[in-house]
């Protein structure tokens, strides 16, 4: 099990510019997040997908931000454009929502700095 | 009402001492309480997790307390060592909106010094 596959692990773009953050969950697991870290705001839900079908994106900040999911093994996050103020880590975390609560299982983020 | 509270913000604790980090809850609808450990550039990971209808839990060095009727719960990290520096996050969840919605703390930095 690799676990959750995040990339890039590090981004640095300019304001203004498009940034794709992508996220290749665990095999077998039904729901996606991407959450966003910062130490003014900590761990922040941005969307919620189960079964490929976005369930919740209340989180997402503004149009700027957009999610995909076009199959059950892979995801994109997509700013544009970007803002200095979108600079955080954006972690992607999968699991599988059943009869039980089911862990979180994260990536190892993606460290967003935009210029 | 759909805040975890968490404290301290940093803690340093000697080798060997034991770690505590507190949270507070409001919303009563939170059925599920974990925590989860963060190593620098790393995600998040579960390491603990306790359910209501049980006053603690213990894995290893580490117990969940659990406080229904104050809506509190803590860790405690008995015989901390210096591989236990991490950030911790307390968090609550509920089922909302066709998932288990999760709500975390704003998590705690613990240093352990040898």
């Amino acid at each position: 099990d690799a676990g959750v596959i995040q990339s890039p692990r590090h981004e640095v773009t300019e304001m203004g510019q498009e940034v794709t953050l992508r996220c290749k969950p665990i095999s077998g697991h039904n729901s996606l997040f991407w959450y966003r870290q910062t130490m003014m705001r900590g761990l922040e839900l941005l969307i919620y997908f189960n079964n490929n079908v976005p369930i919740d994106d209340s989180g997402m900040p503004e149009d700027r931000f957009s999610a995909k999911m076009p199959n059950a093994s892979f995801s994109t996050l997509k700013i544009q454009p970007s803002e200095p103020r979108d600079s955080a880590v954006y972690f992607c975390a999968s699991s599988f929502s059943g009869f039980s609560v089911s862990p979180l299982h994260f990536g190892n983020g993606t460290r967003l700095t935009v210029t | 009402q759909q805040q975890v509270k968490q404290s301290p913000q940093s803690l340093i604790v000697q080798k060997g001492g034991i770690s505590i980090i507190n949270c507070a809850y409001e919303n009563t609808a939170f059925d599920y309480f974990p925590w989860y450990q963060q190593f620098p550039g790393k995600g998040p990971a579960l390491l603990i997790a306790i359910r209501p209808d049980v006053s603690e839990k213990k894995e290893g060095r580490f117990t969940i307390s659990f406080n229904k009727s104050a809506k509190q719960f803590s860790l405690h990290i008995m015989d901390s060592q210096p591989g236990d520096s991490a950030t911790y996050f307390c968090a609550a969840s509920r089922y909302s909106g066709g998932y288990q919605k999760v709500t975390f703390g704003t998590g705690t930095k613990l240093q352990v010094i040898p």
